[in-house]
Parts: structure tokens; C-alpha cells; sequence
């Protein structure tokens, strides 16, 4: 177990609606990076934050946000949610700012119908 | 841009036999390298990693070199179990170009499935 928790671990939403997910970093972790893995797909990096500012960001709109907190936790949020936002969202921590050695939490799975 | 190439599954063992699974990787620059698996119902967890070239990395019995020659990170198991079963995902990282972010290009990921 890597001390990484995300939740909700399910959730189900209506396409067009707003999701916010939670990631609790690792103790000592101040750098958090989401992934979305679509079915039968790798994982696909989303942003990352380091000490609460947003560190790097990969190839997704704008509706993708996040936060992170001065404890380090992290939320992801999705407006506007489209089908295809249909995947296990990963959050990642790492004590190294560049986010490598990153440890990884369970996933939540989000389903838009 | 970064990338990783691994061989596509599903791959289907049995007991006690001999495990490849392929990687190649596109970077520029001196990635450093991992191997993930993936258990179902669960997240990643990190089952080995190379930082440079020639660099071996092992872990309950797996091992991929790091080869810059054929930039490839190739992961091995001599006798598979059943418990090994699992999606299996390399990955590099292009900490080394000295970039302030260093997230994690995956590939596709490899199911292997090893029966009694």
C-alpha cells in the first residue's frame, strides 16, 4: 500500500454535469500528478502540481482543473462532463518536485452516461 | 515527442514458463525508465525502474536492462506464477532533460495471464 488515497473510488455522472475528485498525498509528498487511463489504454498525464502551484500540464482542455492545498492534497475537477471522460483517474505523489518516483493511489473510476 | 512502444497482449503462460514482454522508447535527451503492474481493481504500483544505460533493474524476480544502443527496456521473468498475473506497463520519464516536470509517458500496457 503506498499511502496514497483518491476518492470516491466509483462515481457515476450525467453528461454535462461537473465531478470534483480527491487525492491525498503520500506524508512528506509535495508534488501530486493526475493521469486518466481510458479503457484498455495507458495512462495519460493530465497536470501536476508542486507546493500548491500548477506545475506542467498535458493535452487536455481547459475544463480539466485542479487545486492543491497546503497539506498537499489535491483535487481534480471536470466541468462539462463528456462521454468520453468515461476512465480510472490516478493520482500520483512524489517528494521530488519534477514528480518522478511518483507513488501511486488506487483510482477513482468515473462513469458519464 | 516522447513515447514508449510495448508488445501488444494479451500474453497467456503457464506456470514456471519464461516471460517477455517488449518495450521500445522514443526520447530525446537521458529518460530514465519503469516498469508498472497493475493488479485489477487497482492502481499502479512501481514494480522496477533504470535511471541510465546499462543500468539493471529487478524486483520479485523481474528484470529489464536499460539499452540505449536499441532504446529498448525489455521486462523478464525466468518462472512466472499465477499471482503474476496482471497488466504489466512500461513507462519513461524525461527528468534528464533537466525540465522542472517530469511526468510519466506510458505505453499501452501488456496483459498477461499465467494459469496453473
Amino acid at each position: 500500500e503506498t499511502g496514497v488515497t483518491q476518492s470516491p473510488t466509483h462515481l457515476i455522472k450525467t453528461r454535462g454535469q461537473q465531478v470534483t475528485l480527491r487525492c491525498s498525498s503520500q506524508s512528506g509528498h509535495n508534488t501530486v500528478s493526475w493521469y486518466q487511463q481510458a479503457l484498455g489504454q495507458g495512462p495519460q498525464f493530465i497536470f501536476q502540481y508542486y507546493r500548491e502551484e500548477e506545475n506542467g500540464r498535458g493535452n487536455f482542455p481547459p475544463r480539466f482543473s485542479g487545486l492543491q492545498f497546503p497539506n498537499y492534497s489535491s483535487e481534480l475537477n471536470v466541468n462539462a462532463l463528456e462521454l468520453d471522460d468515461s476512465a480510472l483517474y490516478l493520482c500520483a505523489s512524489s517528494m521530488f518536485r519534477d514528480g518522478t518516483e511518483a507513488f501511486f493511489g488506487q483510482g477513482t473510476r468515473l462513469t458519464v452516461v | 515527442g516522447d513515447s514508449v512502444t510495448q508488445m501488444e497482449g494479451p500474453v497467456t503462460l503457464s506456470e514456471e514458463a519464461f516471460l517477455t514482454i517488449n518495450c521500445t522508447y522514443t526520447a530525446t535527451g537521458y529518460p530514465s525508465l519503469f516498469w508498472y503492474v497493475q493488479y485489477p481493481g487497482e492502481g499502479l504500483q512501481l514494480l522496477l525502474k533504470a535511471t541510465k544505460a546499462d543500468d539493471k533493474g529487478s524486483n520479485k524476480g523481474f528484470e529489464a536492462t536499460y539499452r540505449k544502443e536499441t532504446t529498448s527496456f525489455h521486462l523478464e521473468k525466468g518462472s512466472v506464477q499465477v499471482s503474476d498475473s496482471a497488466v504489466y506497463f512500461c513507462a519513461l520519464s524525461d527528468r534528464g532533460r533537466g525540465s522542472t516536470l517530469g511526468r510519466l509517458y506510458f505505453g499501452r500496457g501488456t496483459q498477461l495471464t499465467v494459469w496453473p
